[in-house]
Parts: structure tokens; sequence; C-alpha cells
């Protein structure tokens, strides 16, 4: 697609349930990247994939979080056991090889109830 | 560690003000830096960068010079108008193959 697209853009969902949020992200784009938009807090690194290289895994949070990217396209974020300071906005992007061009998605906004 | 620190907002100024948002930087190496904005019910966009010290980044009206003595990344404006309401981020890309390490981002208001 023309953008990388995030689905859904709102989601609500009572603590302690599973979330699972989506990333389609430009076609022939190799790099991947997961943030996470805190009020208050600026933008946190989550996760990165390159190509087929093992994702960097070094900004999940807890061991609720994880991701994949299935075909080095589509990428799914899930949060386990939700809780409240999970409430968030989580942002994707992707970008070509040069790594230069990131492109963000417009978000997915998570309340945790 | 690689951190962006820039000042805090909101800032608000009346249209055609000048306008200056603070940004400096520790990395380690040669990092390239960014701005971005992120306006209202939007996604954020790339507004400028610069990968090598004392290059000028430019776009819309808006500059920002990469000072490696001073480590910094300040952002500016020459005459502001309505339309440039939005979050302002500084970022920086680490040499090597890392992700974007942003700041906190700015909340700029410009009422008319």
């Amino acid at each position: 697609g023309a953008g990388v697209s995030q689905s859904p853009s709102n989601k609500v969902t009572e603590k302690g349930k599973d979330v699972e949020l989506r990333c389609d992200p430009i076609s022939g784009h190799t790099a991947l990247y997961w943030y996470r938009q805190s009020l208050g807090q600026g933008l946190e690194f989550l996760i990165y994939f390159q190509g087929n290289s093992a994702p960097d895994k070094s900004g999940l949070p807890s061991d609720r979080f994880s991701a994949e990217r299935t075909g080095g396209s589509v990428s799914t974020l899930t949060i386990q056991r939700t809780q409240q300071e999970d409430s968030a906005v989580y942002l994707c992007a992707s970008s070509p090889r040069d790594k230069y061009g990131y492109t963000f998605g417009s978000g997915t906004r998570l309340t945790v109830v | 560690g690689n951190s962006v620190t820039q000042m805090e907002g909101p800032v608000t100024l009346s249209e055609e003000a000048f306008l200056t948002i603070n940004c400096t930087y520790t990395a380690t190496g040669y990092p390239s830096l960014f701005w971005y904005v992120q306006y209202p019910g939007e996604g954020l966009q790339l507004l400028l960068k610069a990968t090598k010290a004392d290059d000028k980044g430019s776009n819309k009206g808006f500059e920002a010079t990469y000072r490696k003595e001073t480590t910094s990344f300040h952002l500016e404006k020459g005459s502001v108008q309505v339309s440039d309401s939005a979050v302002y981020f500084c970022a920086l890309i680490p040499t090597g193959n890392t992700p974007l390490v942003f700041g906190k981002g700015t909340r700029l208001s410009v009422i008319a």
C-alpha cells in the first residue's frame, strides 16, 4: 500500500485480557519497528525487525510483550495479560534498506480498563 | 547510552513569531539527527534531517543545524503559522544499524 497501515485504530480491553495489534508495512520495506507513545514519556522503542535477521527485542518492557513478522511483511504485536500501564498509542514504522526513510503508521490507541 | 533531550512544552506563540525548540543529544560516534512532527490526529512525519556535522536540514520553512561541538540540533522557523501547531520530536540514529531514539516531544500551539 501507499503507507503503513495499523489496525485497529482504537482498542479498549479489560485488564488481564490479551490483545493483538497489527501492522502492514510499505511493500518492499525490509525494516519494521514498533514504538510505544505514552503521555509525557515520548516514544519508547519496543522491537525491530530487519529482513530475515533475528529481531532486536531489547526494548520490550516485559515478557508479556511479544511480536512476530510473517513472511517479511505483516507484523503482529501481542500483549498478554494487559495491565493499565500498558495503555498507550502503539506506533509501527517501516523503512527501506537505507534505514533513514522511516514511515510511521497512525498508530493503535490501546486503553486498558 | 544514546539519548535526546528537548525543551519541555507546551510552547504557545502568536502567528508570525520566531520559533526555537532546543534539542541536545548524547551519542557515541557520529549519529544522524532528525526532527519529526505529529499533527493532531495524524501519524509521525519526517520534517528534516542532517547526517553529519555542520549539515543544515530544512523543510517547510523549518531549519536545524547539526552542531557537533555543542551536541545540539535546535529547530527554528522565522515566522510560524497556525497550521504549524503540532508536537515536534527530535531524534537520532546512532552509528550502526540501530533504531531511532526520540526525545519526549514539544507541543507547539500557534494562535492567530
